[in-house]
């Protein structure tokens, strides 16, 4: 097992287009979170899944944003309408039995 | 939610000497992990010590639950050690970890 996998590592796009980020997590892991993180910043918490079913959910998160689980393995987060304030780091962990969270290696968005 | 202080925000080292990095958090906690964020954005599992002291090679961690606050001790550090480093406690129903804005760490040959 190689740990939590994040594609594209890189993402560049115009404003306005829509774009999709996939993680696959460790392969027992029954938790994925979604993180972003700016500048001189720590991660931020945008969105909790418990197998399929996605529990909560920032406020972070607006009517851009939508994220997936469909079988309880990989996820999606999917961003429409990009504005250049959506440029960050998004980062996905999963986590198991004990709860400690292990992060992939993020996805680096810059709307240009 | 919860509240994550970290402290220093900024420290500077000369290799080899020995640094502890202090973080506070507002509420209880069932768990807490300690990271480093490498320059390529990696975060790197440390700790995962919700109370206690653990020791890893020249790293080590202590935290005091009932007094809500854990420590990394950094011991004859190394180049490599530089980064950013990360105080994650988590809470709630479903454990998310809570950052703050962690301790830049840069370490001087």
């Amino acid at each position: 097992d190689t740990g939590v996998s994040q594609d594209p590592r890189h993402k560049i796009t115009k404003r306005g287009q829509n774009v999709t980020f996939r993680c696959d997590p460790i392969s027992e892991h029954n938790r994925l979170y979604w993180y972003r993180q700016t500048l001189g910043q720590g991660p931020e918490f945008l969105t909790y899944f418990q197998n399929e079913a996605q529990l909560e959910k920032s406020r972070l998160l607006s009517d851009r944003f939508s994220a997936e689980r469909p079988k309880g393995s990989f996820s999606t987060l999917e961003i429409q309408r990009t504005e250049q304030g959506d440029s960050a780091m998004y980062l996905c962990a999963s986590s198991w039995v004990r709860f400690e969270a292990f992060f992939g290696q993020g996805t680096r968005l810059t709307v240009v | 939610g919860i509240q994550v202080e970290q402290s220093p925000p900024d420290l500077i080292l000369q290799e080899g000497a020995n640094s502890t990095l202090r973080c506070n958090f507002s509420d209880s906690v069932n768990n807490l992990q300690w990271f480093h964020q490498n320059p390529w954005g990696q975060l790197i599992n440390l700790f995962y010590i919700p109370s206690g002291t653990k020791q890893n090679g020249r790293l080590s961690a202590t935290t005091v639950a009932t007094e809500r606050y854990s420590l990394l001790y950094i011991s004859s550090s190394q180049t490599t050690d530089s980064g950013v480093y990360f105080c994650a406690p988590a809470s709630g129903g479903y454990q998310k970890v809570t950052f703050g804005i962690g301790t830049k760490l840069q370490v001087i040959p």
